[in-house]
């Protein structure tokens, strides 16, 4: 069955530094999303992406975060200057469409030191 | 208007009996309920998903029961079982936006 694969599934980062959170959709979804979920909280969306940009962005969303689909596989957070408050589950998902179902990957346990 | 109210926050059903969990919303517009399970150090898995055009919806021991008028859906497991221990998000959406989630409950099925 397929499914939504993400990397690395743990990273650990100092305070100000850059990251790169990677996914890998399921192949024949056009739309992509990245949520985040802190420590015993709910999800929260953060951003979705369709035809080569963003189609919706959340407050959390700010211009610290940004996302590239930079082949025809791969779909990326990018964190420019992390904070300690980043330190989160991130999970990338992809749906056929919107308003369909959403399929989410694995996560990528983000902590920021 | 865009939140989802989810209760109770944890429960705990012996083995055998019938786990309920309650949503709430006040977006009108809403127009997808899926829930979604959660095993520790996982991503929400959709479980089960309901629009408003029926008033329930059953798949083996998952039943998603939905009240429009009162803006409130719920989902059953029947038959709960100590594999079912996860946490569960409810969630909606309308037609082109993204999930707006409750804050999940905590099921600990005994045996």
């Amino acid at each position: 069955e397929p499914e939504v694969t993400q990397t690395p599934s743990h990273q650990v980062t100092q305070m100000g530094q850059e990251v790169i959170l990677r996914c890998v959709p399921i192949s024949n979804h056009l739309y992509f999303y990245w949520y985040r979920q802190i420590l015993g909280q709910k999800v929260e969306f953060l951003v979705s992406f369709y035809n080569n940009e963003i189609s919706e962005k959340s407050e959390i969303f700010d211009d610290q975060f940004s996302v590239e689909r930079p082949d025809g596989s791969n779909f990326t957070l990018k964190i420019r200057s992390t904070k300690l408050e980043d330190s989160a589950m991130y999970f990338c998902a992809s749906s056929e469409a919107p308003g369909r179902e959403q399929y989410f990957g694995p996560g990528t346990r983000l902590t920021v030191t | 208007q865009q939140q989802v109210k989810q209760s109770p926050q944890s429960l705990i059903v012996q083995k055998g009996g019938i786990s309920i969990i309650n949503c709430a919303y006040e977006n009108t517009a809403f127009d997808y309920f899926p829930w979604y399970q959660q095993f520790p150090g996982k991503g929400p898995a959709l479980l089960i998903a309901i629009r408003p055009d029926v008033s329930e919806k059953k798949e083996g021991r998952f039943t998603i029961s939905f009240n429009k008028s009162a803006k409130q859906f719920s989902l059953h497991i029947m038959d709960s079982q100590p594999g079912d221990s996860a946490t569960y998000f409810c969630a909606a959406s309308t037609g082109y936006s993204t999930l707006t989630f409750g804050k999940g409950t905590m099921l600990l099925v005994s045996p």
